[in-house]
């Protein structure tokens, strides 16, 4: 198996422009968790997913971030409009279950809003 | 509020000594404790775990302890090679996980 997938690695983008970042868990994991990490915060939990239907929406900052599963091999967390504070790295997971299960991390999207 | 806390944000230690990372916890809830490494331009990768149940757990070079009473863990890494350079993450889980904002342990050769 290729391990988690995320796109773009890198994006760039003005502040008030639509982001979409985009992931592809490990095929037969039932679990799938976007994380941000910045300096002052870490690794952030923002939402997580289990077989597509959305769990935990606690961490997801604000209203103009939204995460949707359409199937079980593609997920995608959407920043609109976005801000310079929103420029952090930000991961996609995946497991087999969640809270003691080991989670598989993707390579992550550096996102930098100017 | 932060849960988990690494308050060292980095850790110096020579090649072949012993490094010890420590980690320490709010919520009593908490059942399961995990570590994780991540090298630069990755994603975090799993490296030892531990439940609330037990107090030691080793793996080769890595150990992690428990003290459940104060609420503490630390990873205990011996000896300590220049490939072990990389941030670590521990986290705890109540359900859904919760990490730390991480300790950068550079390993001197």
């Amino acid at each position: 198996d290729a391990g988690v997938i995320q796109s773009p690695r890198h994006e760039v983008t003005e502040m008030g422009q639509e982001v979409t970042l985009r992931c592809k868990p490990i095929s037969g994991h039932d679990y799938l968790f976007w994380y941000r990490q910045t300096m002052m915060r870490g690794l952030e939990l923002l939402i997580y997913f289990n077989n597509n239907v959305p769990i935990d929406d606690s961490g997801m900052p604000e209203d103009r971030f939204s995460a949707k599963m359409p199937n079980a091999s593609f997920s995608t967390l959407k920043i609109q409009p976005s801000e310079p504070r929103d420029s952090a790295v930000y991961f996609c997971a995946s497991s087999y279950g969640q809270g003691a299960y080991e989670q598989y991390f993707g390579p992550g999207t550096r996102l930098t809003v100017t | 509020d932060q849960q988990v806390k690494q308050n060292s944000p980095s850790l110096s230690v020579q090649e072949g000594r012993i490094s010890i990372l420590n980690c320490d916890y709010t919520n009593s809830m908490f059942d399961y404790f995990l570590w994780y490494k991540k090298y630069p331009a990755e994603g975090p990768t799993f490296l030892i775990s531990i439940s609330s149940i037990k107090d030691k757990n080793e793996d080769g070079r890595f150990t992690v302890f428990l003290n459940k009473s104060a609420k503490h863990l630390s990873l205990h890494i011996v000896p300590s090679q220049p490939g072990d350079s990389a941030v670590y993450f521990c986290a705890a889980s109540a359900n859904k996980l919760t990490f730390g904002k991480g300790i950068t342990l550079s390993v001197r050769p």
